[in-house]
């Protein structure tokens, strides 16, 4: 089945503690983003790859890293979570011009 | 750069009766529309696209949209919904250059809730 995991689907941490959330397809999508959703301001892009070794800052990247050293994954990196990062993620894949498949979310609370 | 503005934040209406969700957009070149659905507790799917060509779209669920471009709106109707149309729907932008999801921008969202 075609899809895009994200793990975990929930995650509560404390201020600093390095945290990775990852992101998956099996499609063999070149391009993949990650989001966040927050009440009120809709989704929001943090980076995204157009490729394997490719990726570029979306329109809220700060406190955030990202990877793509192989093409299937694209993990979301909270090097110092901080309170404000609490929210919904989204990791998304496609190939270009195709629509965007979302995976189930990840929910973090960082407290 | 471009910008999403969906009018209304929450839309509620009966069963059966018809509903737009209304969506403007601004760019200074052209663009790639879409409309994507979230059901509670689930990752976002899309609803319908426009790409090119006829600016009347159709999508799953008995879902359709109109491209205005001299109004900049892609509005999004169905003439009689259901129950299980309750969700939060999101209108999306992206320039045409790049590919279709090169920097997608999303609007706020529209949640709508359809009683019985």
């Amino acid at each position: 089945e075609a899809q895009v995991t994200q793990n975990p689907r929930y995650l509560i941490t404390v201020t600093g503690k390095k945290l990775t959330v990852t992101c998956s397809q099996n499609m063999n999508h070149e391009y993949m983003s990650w989001y966040r959703q927050d009440p009120g301001l809709g989704l929001r892009q943090i980076y995204y790859s157009m490729n394997v070794e490719v990726t570029d800052k979306g329109d809220v990247p700060e406190g955030y890293k990202v990877s793509r050293k192989e093409k299937r994954n694209f993990p979301l990196i909270l090097e110092s979570p901080s309170p404000n990062q609490t929210s919904l993620y989204f990791c998304a894949s496609s190939f270009a011009n195709t629509p965007l498949h979302f995976g189930n979310g990840t929910r973090l609370t960082v407290t | 750069a471009q910008s999403v503005t969906q009018l209304d934040s929450q839309v509620p209406v009966f069963e059966e009766a018809p509903v737009e969700l209304r969506c403007n957009y601004s760019s200074s070149v052209s663009v790639y529309l879409f409309w994507y659905v979230q059901y509670p507790n689930q990752g976002l799917q899309l609803l319908l696209k426009y790409l090119s060509g006829s600016t009347l779209v159709k999508g799953i669920n008995g879902f359709e949209a109109e491209f205005n471009k001299s109004q900049t709106s892609f509005h999004l109707r169905k003439p009689s919904v259901h129950i299980s149309d309750t969700a939060e729907y999101f209108c999306a932008v992206t320039e045409t250059r790049g590919g279709s999801n090169y920097k997608l921008t999303f609007g706020k969202g529209t949640l709508l809730t359809v009683n019985p």
